[in-house]
């Protein structure tokens, strides 16, 4: 069965760094293009950036957009999102997802940025 | 960029009875080429990461109840849940993956009345 782990999730300091990870497993990794989404405390899911299933188009939110670097590593069967200059906004927690049409979720993981 | 609004914002209905939420995008999502619909449902339940319900706007996801019924093509899509069942309760979301940056309606909050 489809399995999608994220870890790398954490406090951090205004302007600093995080890299989020997602381990997928139960489907061929390298056919299926990837997201990530986040959910700020309480709000709405927010789509956040894509990438297609051999790292070839990349696409942004506007309010990452910049500051965020989605990647993947097919021989590892594992998405990234390197998240830089982190503000207050970007708290929430971030889900990767499976296909365009995010059929599977990770169960996600806590970025709170603290000022 | 596409903007999703969905309606209403909160919804309480009876069990057995029928549930309707409406997801409108501020442009159309139909694909001409493939006459496919970009638009997914997905569901939302404390504590739980979304899942998908219905994607091409009216194709349910494996597994999931034939109770749950999308329709809608270009601007306009319709979520019908036929008999609410107690399981229901949650948010829901529309979605559109026509064109980037992709984007979400702000959710439904279904309840039991």
């Amino acid at each position: 069965q489809v399995q999608l782990v994220e870890s790398g999730g954490g406090v951090v300091q205004r302007g600093g760094s995080l890299r989020l990870s997602c381990a997928a497993s139960g489907f061929t990794f390298n056919a299926y293009d990837m997201h990530w989404v986040r959910q700020a405390p309480g709000k709405g899911l927010e789509w956040v950036t894509f990438i297609r299933y051999d790292g070839s188009n990349k696409y942004y939110a506007d309010a990452v957009k910049g500051r965020f670097t989605i990647s993947r590593d097919n021989s590892k069967d594992t998405l990234f999102l390197q998240m830089d200059s982190l503000r207050a906004e970007d708290t929430a927690v971030y889900y990767c997802a499976k296909d365009l049409t995010l059929n599977s979720w990770g169960r996600g993981t806590l970025v709170t940025v603290s000022s | 960029d596409i903007v999703m609004t969905q309606s209403p914002d909160s919804l309480a209905v009876s069990l057995g009875e029928r549930a309707t939420i409406n997801c409108k995008s501020s442009q159309s999502v139909l694909y001409s080429s493939n006459n496919k619909n970009y638009l997914a449902w997905f569901q939302q339940k404390p504590g739980q990461p979304p899942n998908l319900l219905i994607y091409w706007a009216s194709t349910r996801e494996s597994g999931v109840p034939d109770r749950f019924t999308g329709s809608g093509s270009g601007t306009d899509f319709t979520l019908t849940i036929s008999s609410l069942q107690a399981e229901d309760v949650a948010v829901y979301y529309c979605q559109q993956y026509y064109s980037t940056p992709f984007s979400f309606g702000q959710g439904t909050k279904l309840e039991i009345k």
